[in-house]
């Protein structure tokens, strides 16, 4: 079982591009959520998806959006980029009331 | 919303001794309580949770305790080694184990002295 994956690892972006970020959950599970760690801090939630739909959001903006395949995979995706918004993003799954297990994460740089 | 905190934010143990760290939560309505360890480079490692019916859990050298009617829970290391050095987080949800959103506390980044 490969677990979570995520991809990429790592990127390099310039303020104001758009980027799109890639996770396949862990076998069997089928639920995708999104978390976005800034370097000294917890993870902060962005939001989750279920079914294919967006099923809760934290408070992050308009720019941030998603999607969930039907087998499952999600996309981040990030628009007009800004130098805040450099952090580890990291992907979670789980399967209804189970644990969640989270992938190894993007590291995001924008300059 | 859920606010979590967590203390200490470091910790340096001698190895063999115990390790404890902290978190309070505000949302009555949280019942699940995980605890996460990461490592550098890696993603969040769950290392061991509890529901909001039971007060304490234990899995080897590790143990959780939860007081619900003051709103924290802590981990307890036993017999740390070395390997446990790492950034541990603490998190708190409504909705059982992974369908709701996590509110994760700051991190603790605990030591290991040989």
């Amino acid at each position: 079982d490969a677990g979570v994956t995520q991809s990429p690892t790592h990127l390099i972006k310039t303020r104001g591009q758009q980027v799109t970020l890639r996770c396949s959950p862990k076998s069997g599970h089928d639920t995708v959520s999104w978390y976005q760690q800034a370097l000294g801090q917890g993870p902060q939630f962005i939001f989750q998806y279920y079914e294919e739909e967006e099923r809760q959001r934290g408070n992050f903006p308009d720019r941030f959006s998603g999607h969930q395949f039907p087998n499952y995979s999600s996309e981040l995706n990030v628009n007009a980029l800004l130098l805040g918004d450099s952090a580890l993003y990291l992907c979670a799954s789980s399967y209804h009331n189970t644990e969640a297990f989270f992938g190894q994460g993007t590291r995001l740089t924008v300059v | 919303g859920e606010n979590v905190e967590q203390h200490p934010s470091t910790l340096s143990v001698q190895e063999g001794d115990s390790a404890v760290i902290k978190c309070t939560y505000s949302d009555s309505a949280s019942n699940y309580f995980p605890w996460y360890k990461q490592e550098l480079g890696k993603g969040p490692q769950l290392i061991i949770d509890i529901r909001s019916n039971v007060g304490e859990k234990k899995d080897q050298r590790i143990a959780v305790t939860l007081n619900k009617t003051a709103k924290h829970f802590s981990l307890h290391i036993t017999e740390t080694q070395p390997e446990d050095s790492a950034v541990y987080f603490c998190a708190a949800s409504r909705g059982g184990f992974g369908n709701e959103k996590l509110t994760f506390g700051t991190g603790t980044r605990l030591t290991i002295i040989p």
